[in-house]
């Protein structure tokens, strides 16, 4: 298996453009998650889903970051427009939750994109 | 608020020599703790899941330790390698039915291992 794909690697953007992260879960997973981490704070959950709908967002930070998961192997996370302060390490996480499993679910973490706005 | 406090922040040991790293959390309702090993540049990779029944769980040479009273836990590192330098995340799971497990997560400590 592939793991958790992630794209692009490593994004520098201007402050005000519009940056677009992107995720391929584990085929066969139904749960997927966007943390962001940063130095000062370390890993912060934004948002997750379950089977492609958007179960928490709590951790959105504002309006200006959205997410969506249009099918079971897609996700996208924006930011429209960017800040300086956005400047941080987005990671996706997939994981295979069953309801009333025995065994706690493992996540799988993508490789990150680092995201510079300037 | 749900916190997770790690120490120490940083370390640096021989290879070979075991250490210990600390996690206190205040997450409640709580329903599982981890251990995460992320190497530099790469994502979080789960070393350790305990429930709050289990007081400890081994993988190779990682023993993580948990006690859900004091909400205390340790991972326990033996015969450092050098590939061990990493950060080591702890992470406690709220309880919540229904969906998948929504973790709070410490800061880290950053673990060096030298010649």
């Amino acid at each position: 298996d592939a793991g958790v794909i992630q794209s692009p690697r490593h994004e520098v953007t201007e402050m005000g453009q519009e940056v677009t992260l992107r995720c391929k879960p584990i085929s066969g997973h139904n749960s997927l998650f966007w943390y962001r981490q940063t130095m000062m704070r370390g890993l912060e959950l934004l948002i997750y889903f379950n089977n492609n709908v958007p179960i928490d967002d709590s951790g959105m930070p504002e309006d200006r970051f959205s997410a969506k998961m249009p099918n079971a192997s897609f996700s996208t996370l924006k930011i429209q427009p960017s800040e300086p302060r956005d400047s941080a390490v987005y990671f996706c996480a997939s994981t295979k939750y069953t309801l009333g499993a025995q065994v706690v679910e493992t996540q799988y973490f993508g490789p990150g994109t680092r995201l510079l706005v300037l | 608020k749900n916190q997770v406090e790690q120490s120490p922040q940083s370390l640096i040991i021989l290879e070979g020599k075991n250490c210990t790293l600390q996690c206190n959390y205040t997450v409640s309702p709580f329903s599982n703790l981890r251990w995460y090993k992320q190497d530099t540049g790469r994502g979080p990779v789960s070393l350790t899941i305990m429930t709050f029944s289990e007081n400890t769980k081994s993988n190779g040479r990682y023993t993580a330790t948990l006690d859900a009273d004091t909400k205390q836990s340790s991972l326990h590192i033996t015969a450092s390698q050098l590939s061990d330098s990493a950060s080591y995340i702890c992470v406690v799971s709220l309880s919540r039915g229904g969906t998948a497990s929504k973790l709070t997560f410490g800061t880290g400590t950053r673990l060096q291992v030298t010649l």
